[in-house]
């Protein structure tokens, strides 16, 4: 069935330092990749996505690279701050619709 | 506008009581997903609705675990003799469309089952 692989689970880093989140995904068919930031007591919510037309894409500090051909997928945030401190999901779909499906979630602590 | 709203926010019940569980998506969303998360676990699909097509079941744990959509709208996830195990947060989703689209989460809804 359906798996989403995501790396680490947990990552500490220094502020100012890059963070890299990573995924592997099993269905060949999934060509949707959000990522997603949840903070402790709220829901998730998206912050960057990526589709399987382009091999890269970036939003500030937050920048998504795919590898259709190995299935997997990473998360890059630059000069990280003390408020990108959060859980980090990864998920994939197939682009006809149907189940988002997760990784395990990757806690980042940011220290100041 | 509003966002994913669900009710209520804490639910404590007593184990092999029932429980009813409450999402009310964006208006004009066509697509509905439920997940469960227990603490400090990823989220697992329970159950996704799409338009008039017959729905996704293929992530609820049990047939104590069922869930309905009216009018394309608003959506009960309905948790019957409830376990200890049954213990987490559930989250509601939708999205515009099934295909390719941001989903926005709502809030949660936590259960603890005593």
């Amino acid at each position: 069935g359906e798996n989403v692989e995501q790396h680490p689970s947990t990552l500490s880093v220094q502020e100012g330092d890059s963070a890299v989140i990573k995924c592997t995904y099993s269905d060949s068919a999934s060509n949707y990749f959000p990522w997603y930031k949840q903070e402790l007591g709220k829901g998730p919510q998206l912050i960057i996505d990526i589709r399987s037309n382009v091999g890269e894409k970036k939003d500030q500090r937050i920048a998504v690279t795919l590898n259709k051909t190995a299935k997997h997928f990473s998360l890059h945030i630059t000069e990280t701050q003390p408020e990108d401190s959060a859980v980090y999901f990864c998920a994939a779909r197939r682009n006809q619709g149907g189940k988002l499906i997760f990784g395990q979630g990757t806690e980042l602590s940011v220290k100041p | 506008g509003a966002g994913v709203s669900q009710s209520p926010s804490n639910k404590v019940t007593e184990k092999g009581k029932d429980v009813e569980l409450r999402c009310d998506p964006i208006s004009g969303h066509t697509a509905l997903y439920w997940y469960r998360q227990s603490l400090g676990q990823g989220l697992e699909f329970l159950i996704y609705f799409q338009g008039n097509s017959a729905p996704d079941k293929s992530g609820l744990p049990s047939d104590r675990f069922s869930a309905e959509r009216t009018g394309g709208s608003v959506s009960t996830l309905t948790i019957q003799r409830t376990q200890q195990e049954d213990s987490a947060v559930y989250l509601c989703a939708s999205s515009p469309q099934g295909t390719g689209t941001e989903a926005f989460f709502g809030q949660g809804t936590r259960l603890t089952v005593v």
